[in-house]
């Protein structure tokens, strides 16, 4: 696709509920992150991938939280039991990641996550 | 010690002036820098990379790299009230994640 696609744009869910949040990066990116934003505060870096593999999860908050990507395309992130400590704005970005080039990470709308 | 390291700020600048952006790293291996605006409610938006020493201009905007230093900022020249938005620095090596520093809210005062 032409920019990095996340959906739901908006989620509001339960306390104790899971939810899944989605990523489409740009065409051809082999690299994707995800990070956690609250309000006010900066990123919080939570998982990044080289294709399908997942070579730093140090920012995984806890078990609840967990990701994959398939296909070397789209990622899924999954919070189970959730929190509203949850709450936050989760934004995904994609780069080229080509250790011939110096590439540059493009961010997704993000989706903003309300936990009630 | 923060990997990135940004003034919060806010920093105020009149509608005109320059305004400069001031980022510090600890990596010495780090390899790509990166500077992006985020309005509020917004996801980051790419607006400057430098990967050499130097300055790089794009429009109004300037990015300066000193490595010996660990130094990267960023110049706002002739500042609009458009360009009051939180600007992020982020630094990375190849098959590594991003570091972001904090973000420095810059005001521009019409």
């Amino acid at each position: 696709g032409a920019g990095v696609s996340q959906s739901p744009s908006n989620k509001v869910t339960e306390k104790g509920k899971d939810v899944e949040l989605r990523c489409d990066p740009i065409s051809g990116h082999t690299a994707l992150y995800w990070y956690r934003q609250s309000l006010g505060q900066g990123l919080e870096f939570l998982i990044y991938f080289q294709g399908n593999s997942a070579p730093d999860k140090s920012g995984l908050p806890s078990d609840r939280f967990s990701a994959e990507r398939t296909g070397g395309s789209v990622s899924t992130l999954t919070i189970q039991r959730t929190q509203q400590e949850d709450s936050a704005v989760y934004l995904c970005a994609s780069s080229l990641d080509e250790i011939s080039s110096n590439t540059e990470a493009f961010f997704g709308q993000g989706t903003r996550l309300t936990v009630v | 010690q923060k990997e990135v390291e940004q003034n919060s700020g806010p920093l105020s600048v009149p509608e005109g002036a320059i305004a400069s952006l001031n980022c510090t790293y600890s990596d010495r291996g780090s390899q790509s820098f990166f500077w992006y605006r985020q309005y509020s409610g917004k996801s980051p938006e790419l607006i400057m990379s430098i990967y050499s020493n130097g300055d790089k201009e794009d429009g109004r905007f300037t990015a300066q790299l000193n490595k010996a230093s660990q130094y990267v900022s960023l110049l706002i020249r002739d500042s609009q009230p458009s360009d009051s938005a939180t600007y992020l620095c982020a630094v990375n090596r190849v098959f590594n994640k991003f570091y972001f520093g904090s973000g420095t809210k810059l005001n521009v005062k019409p």
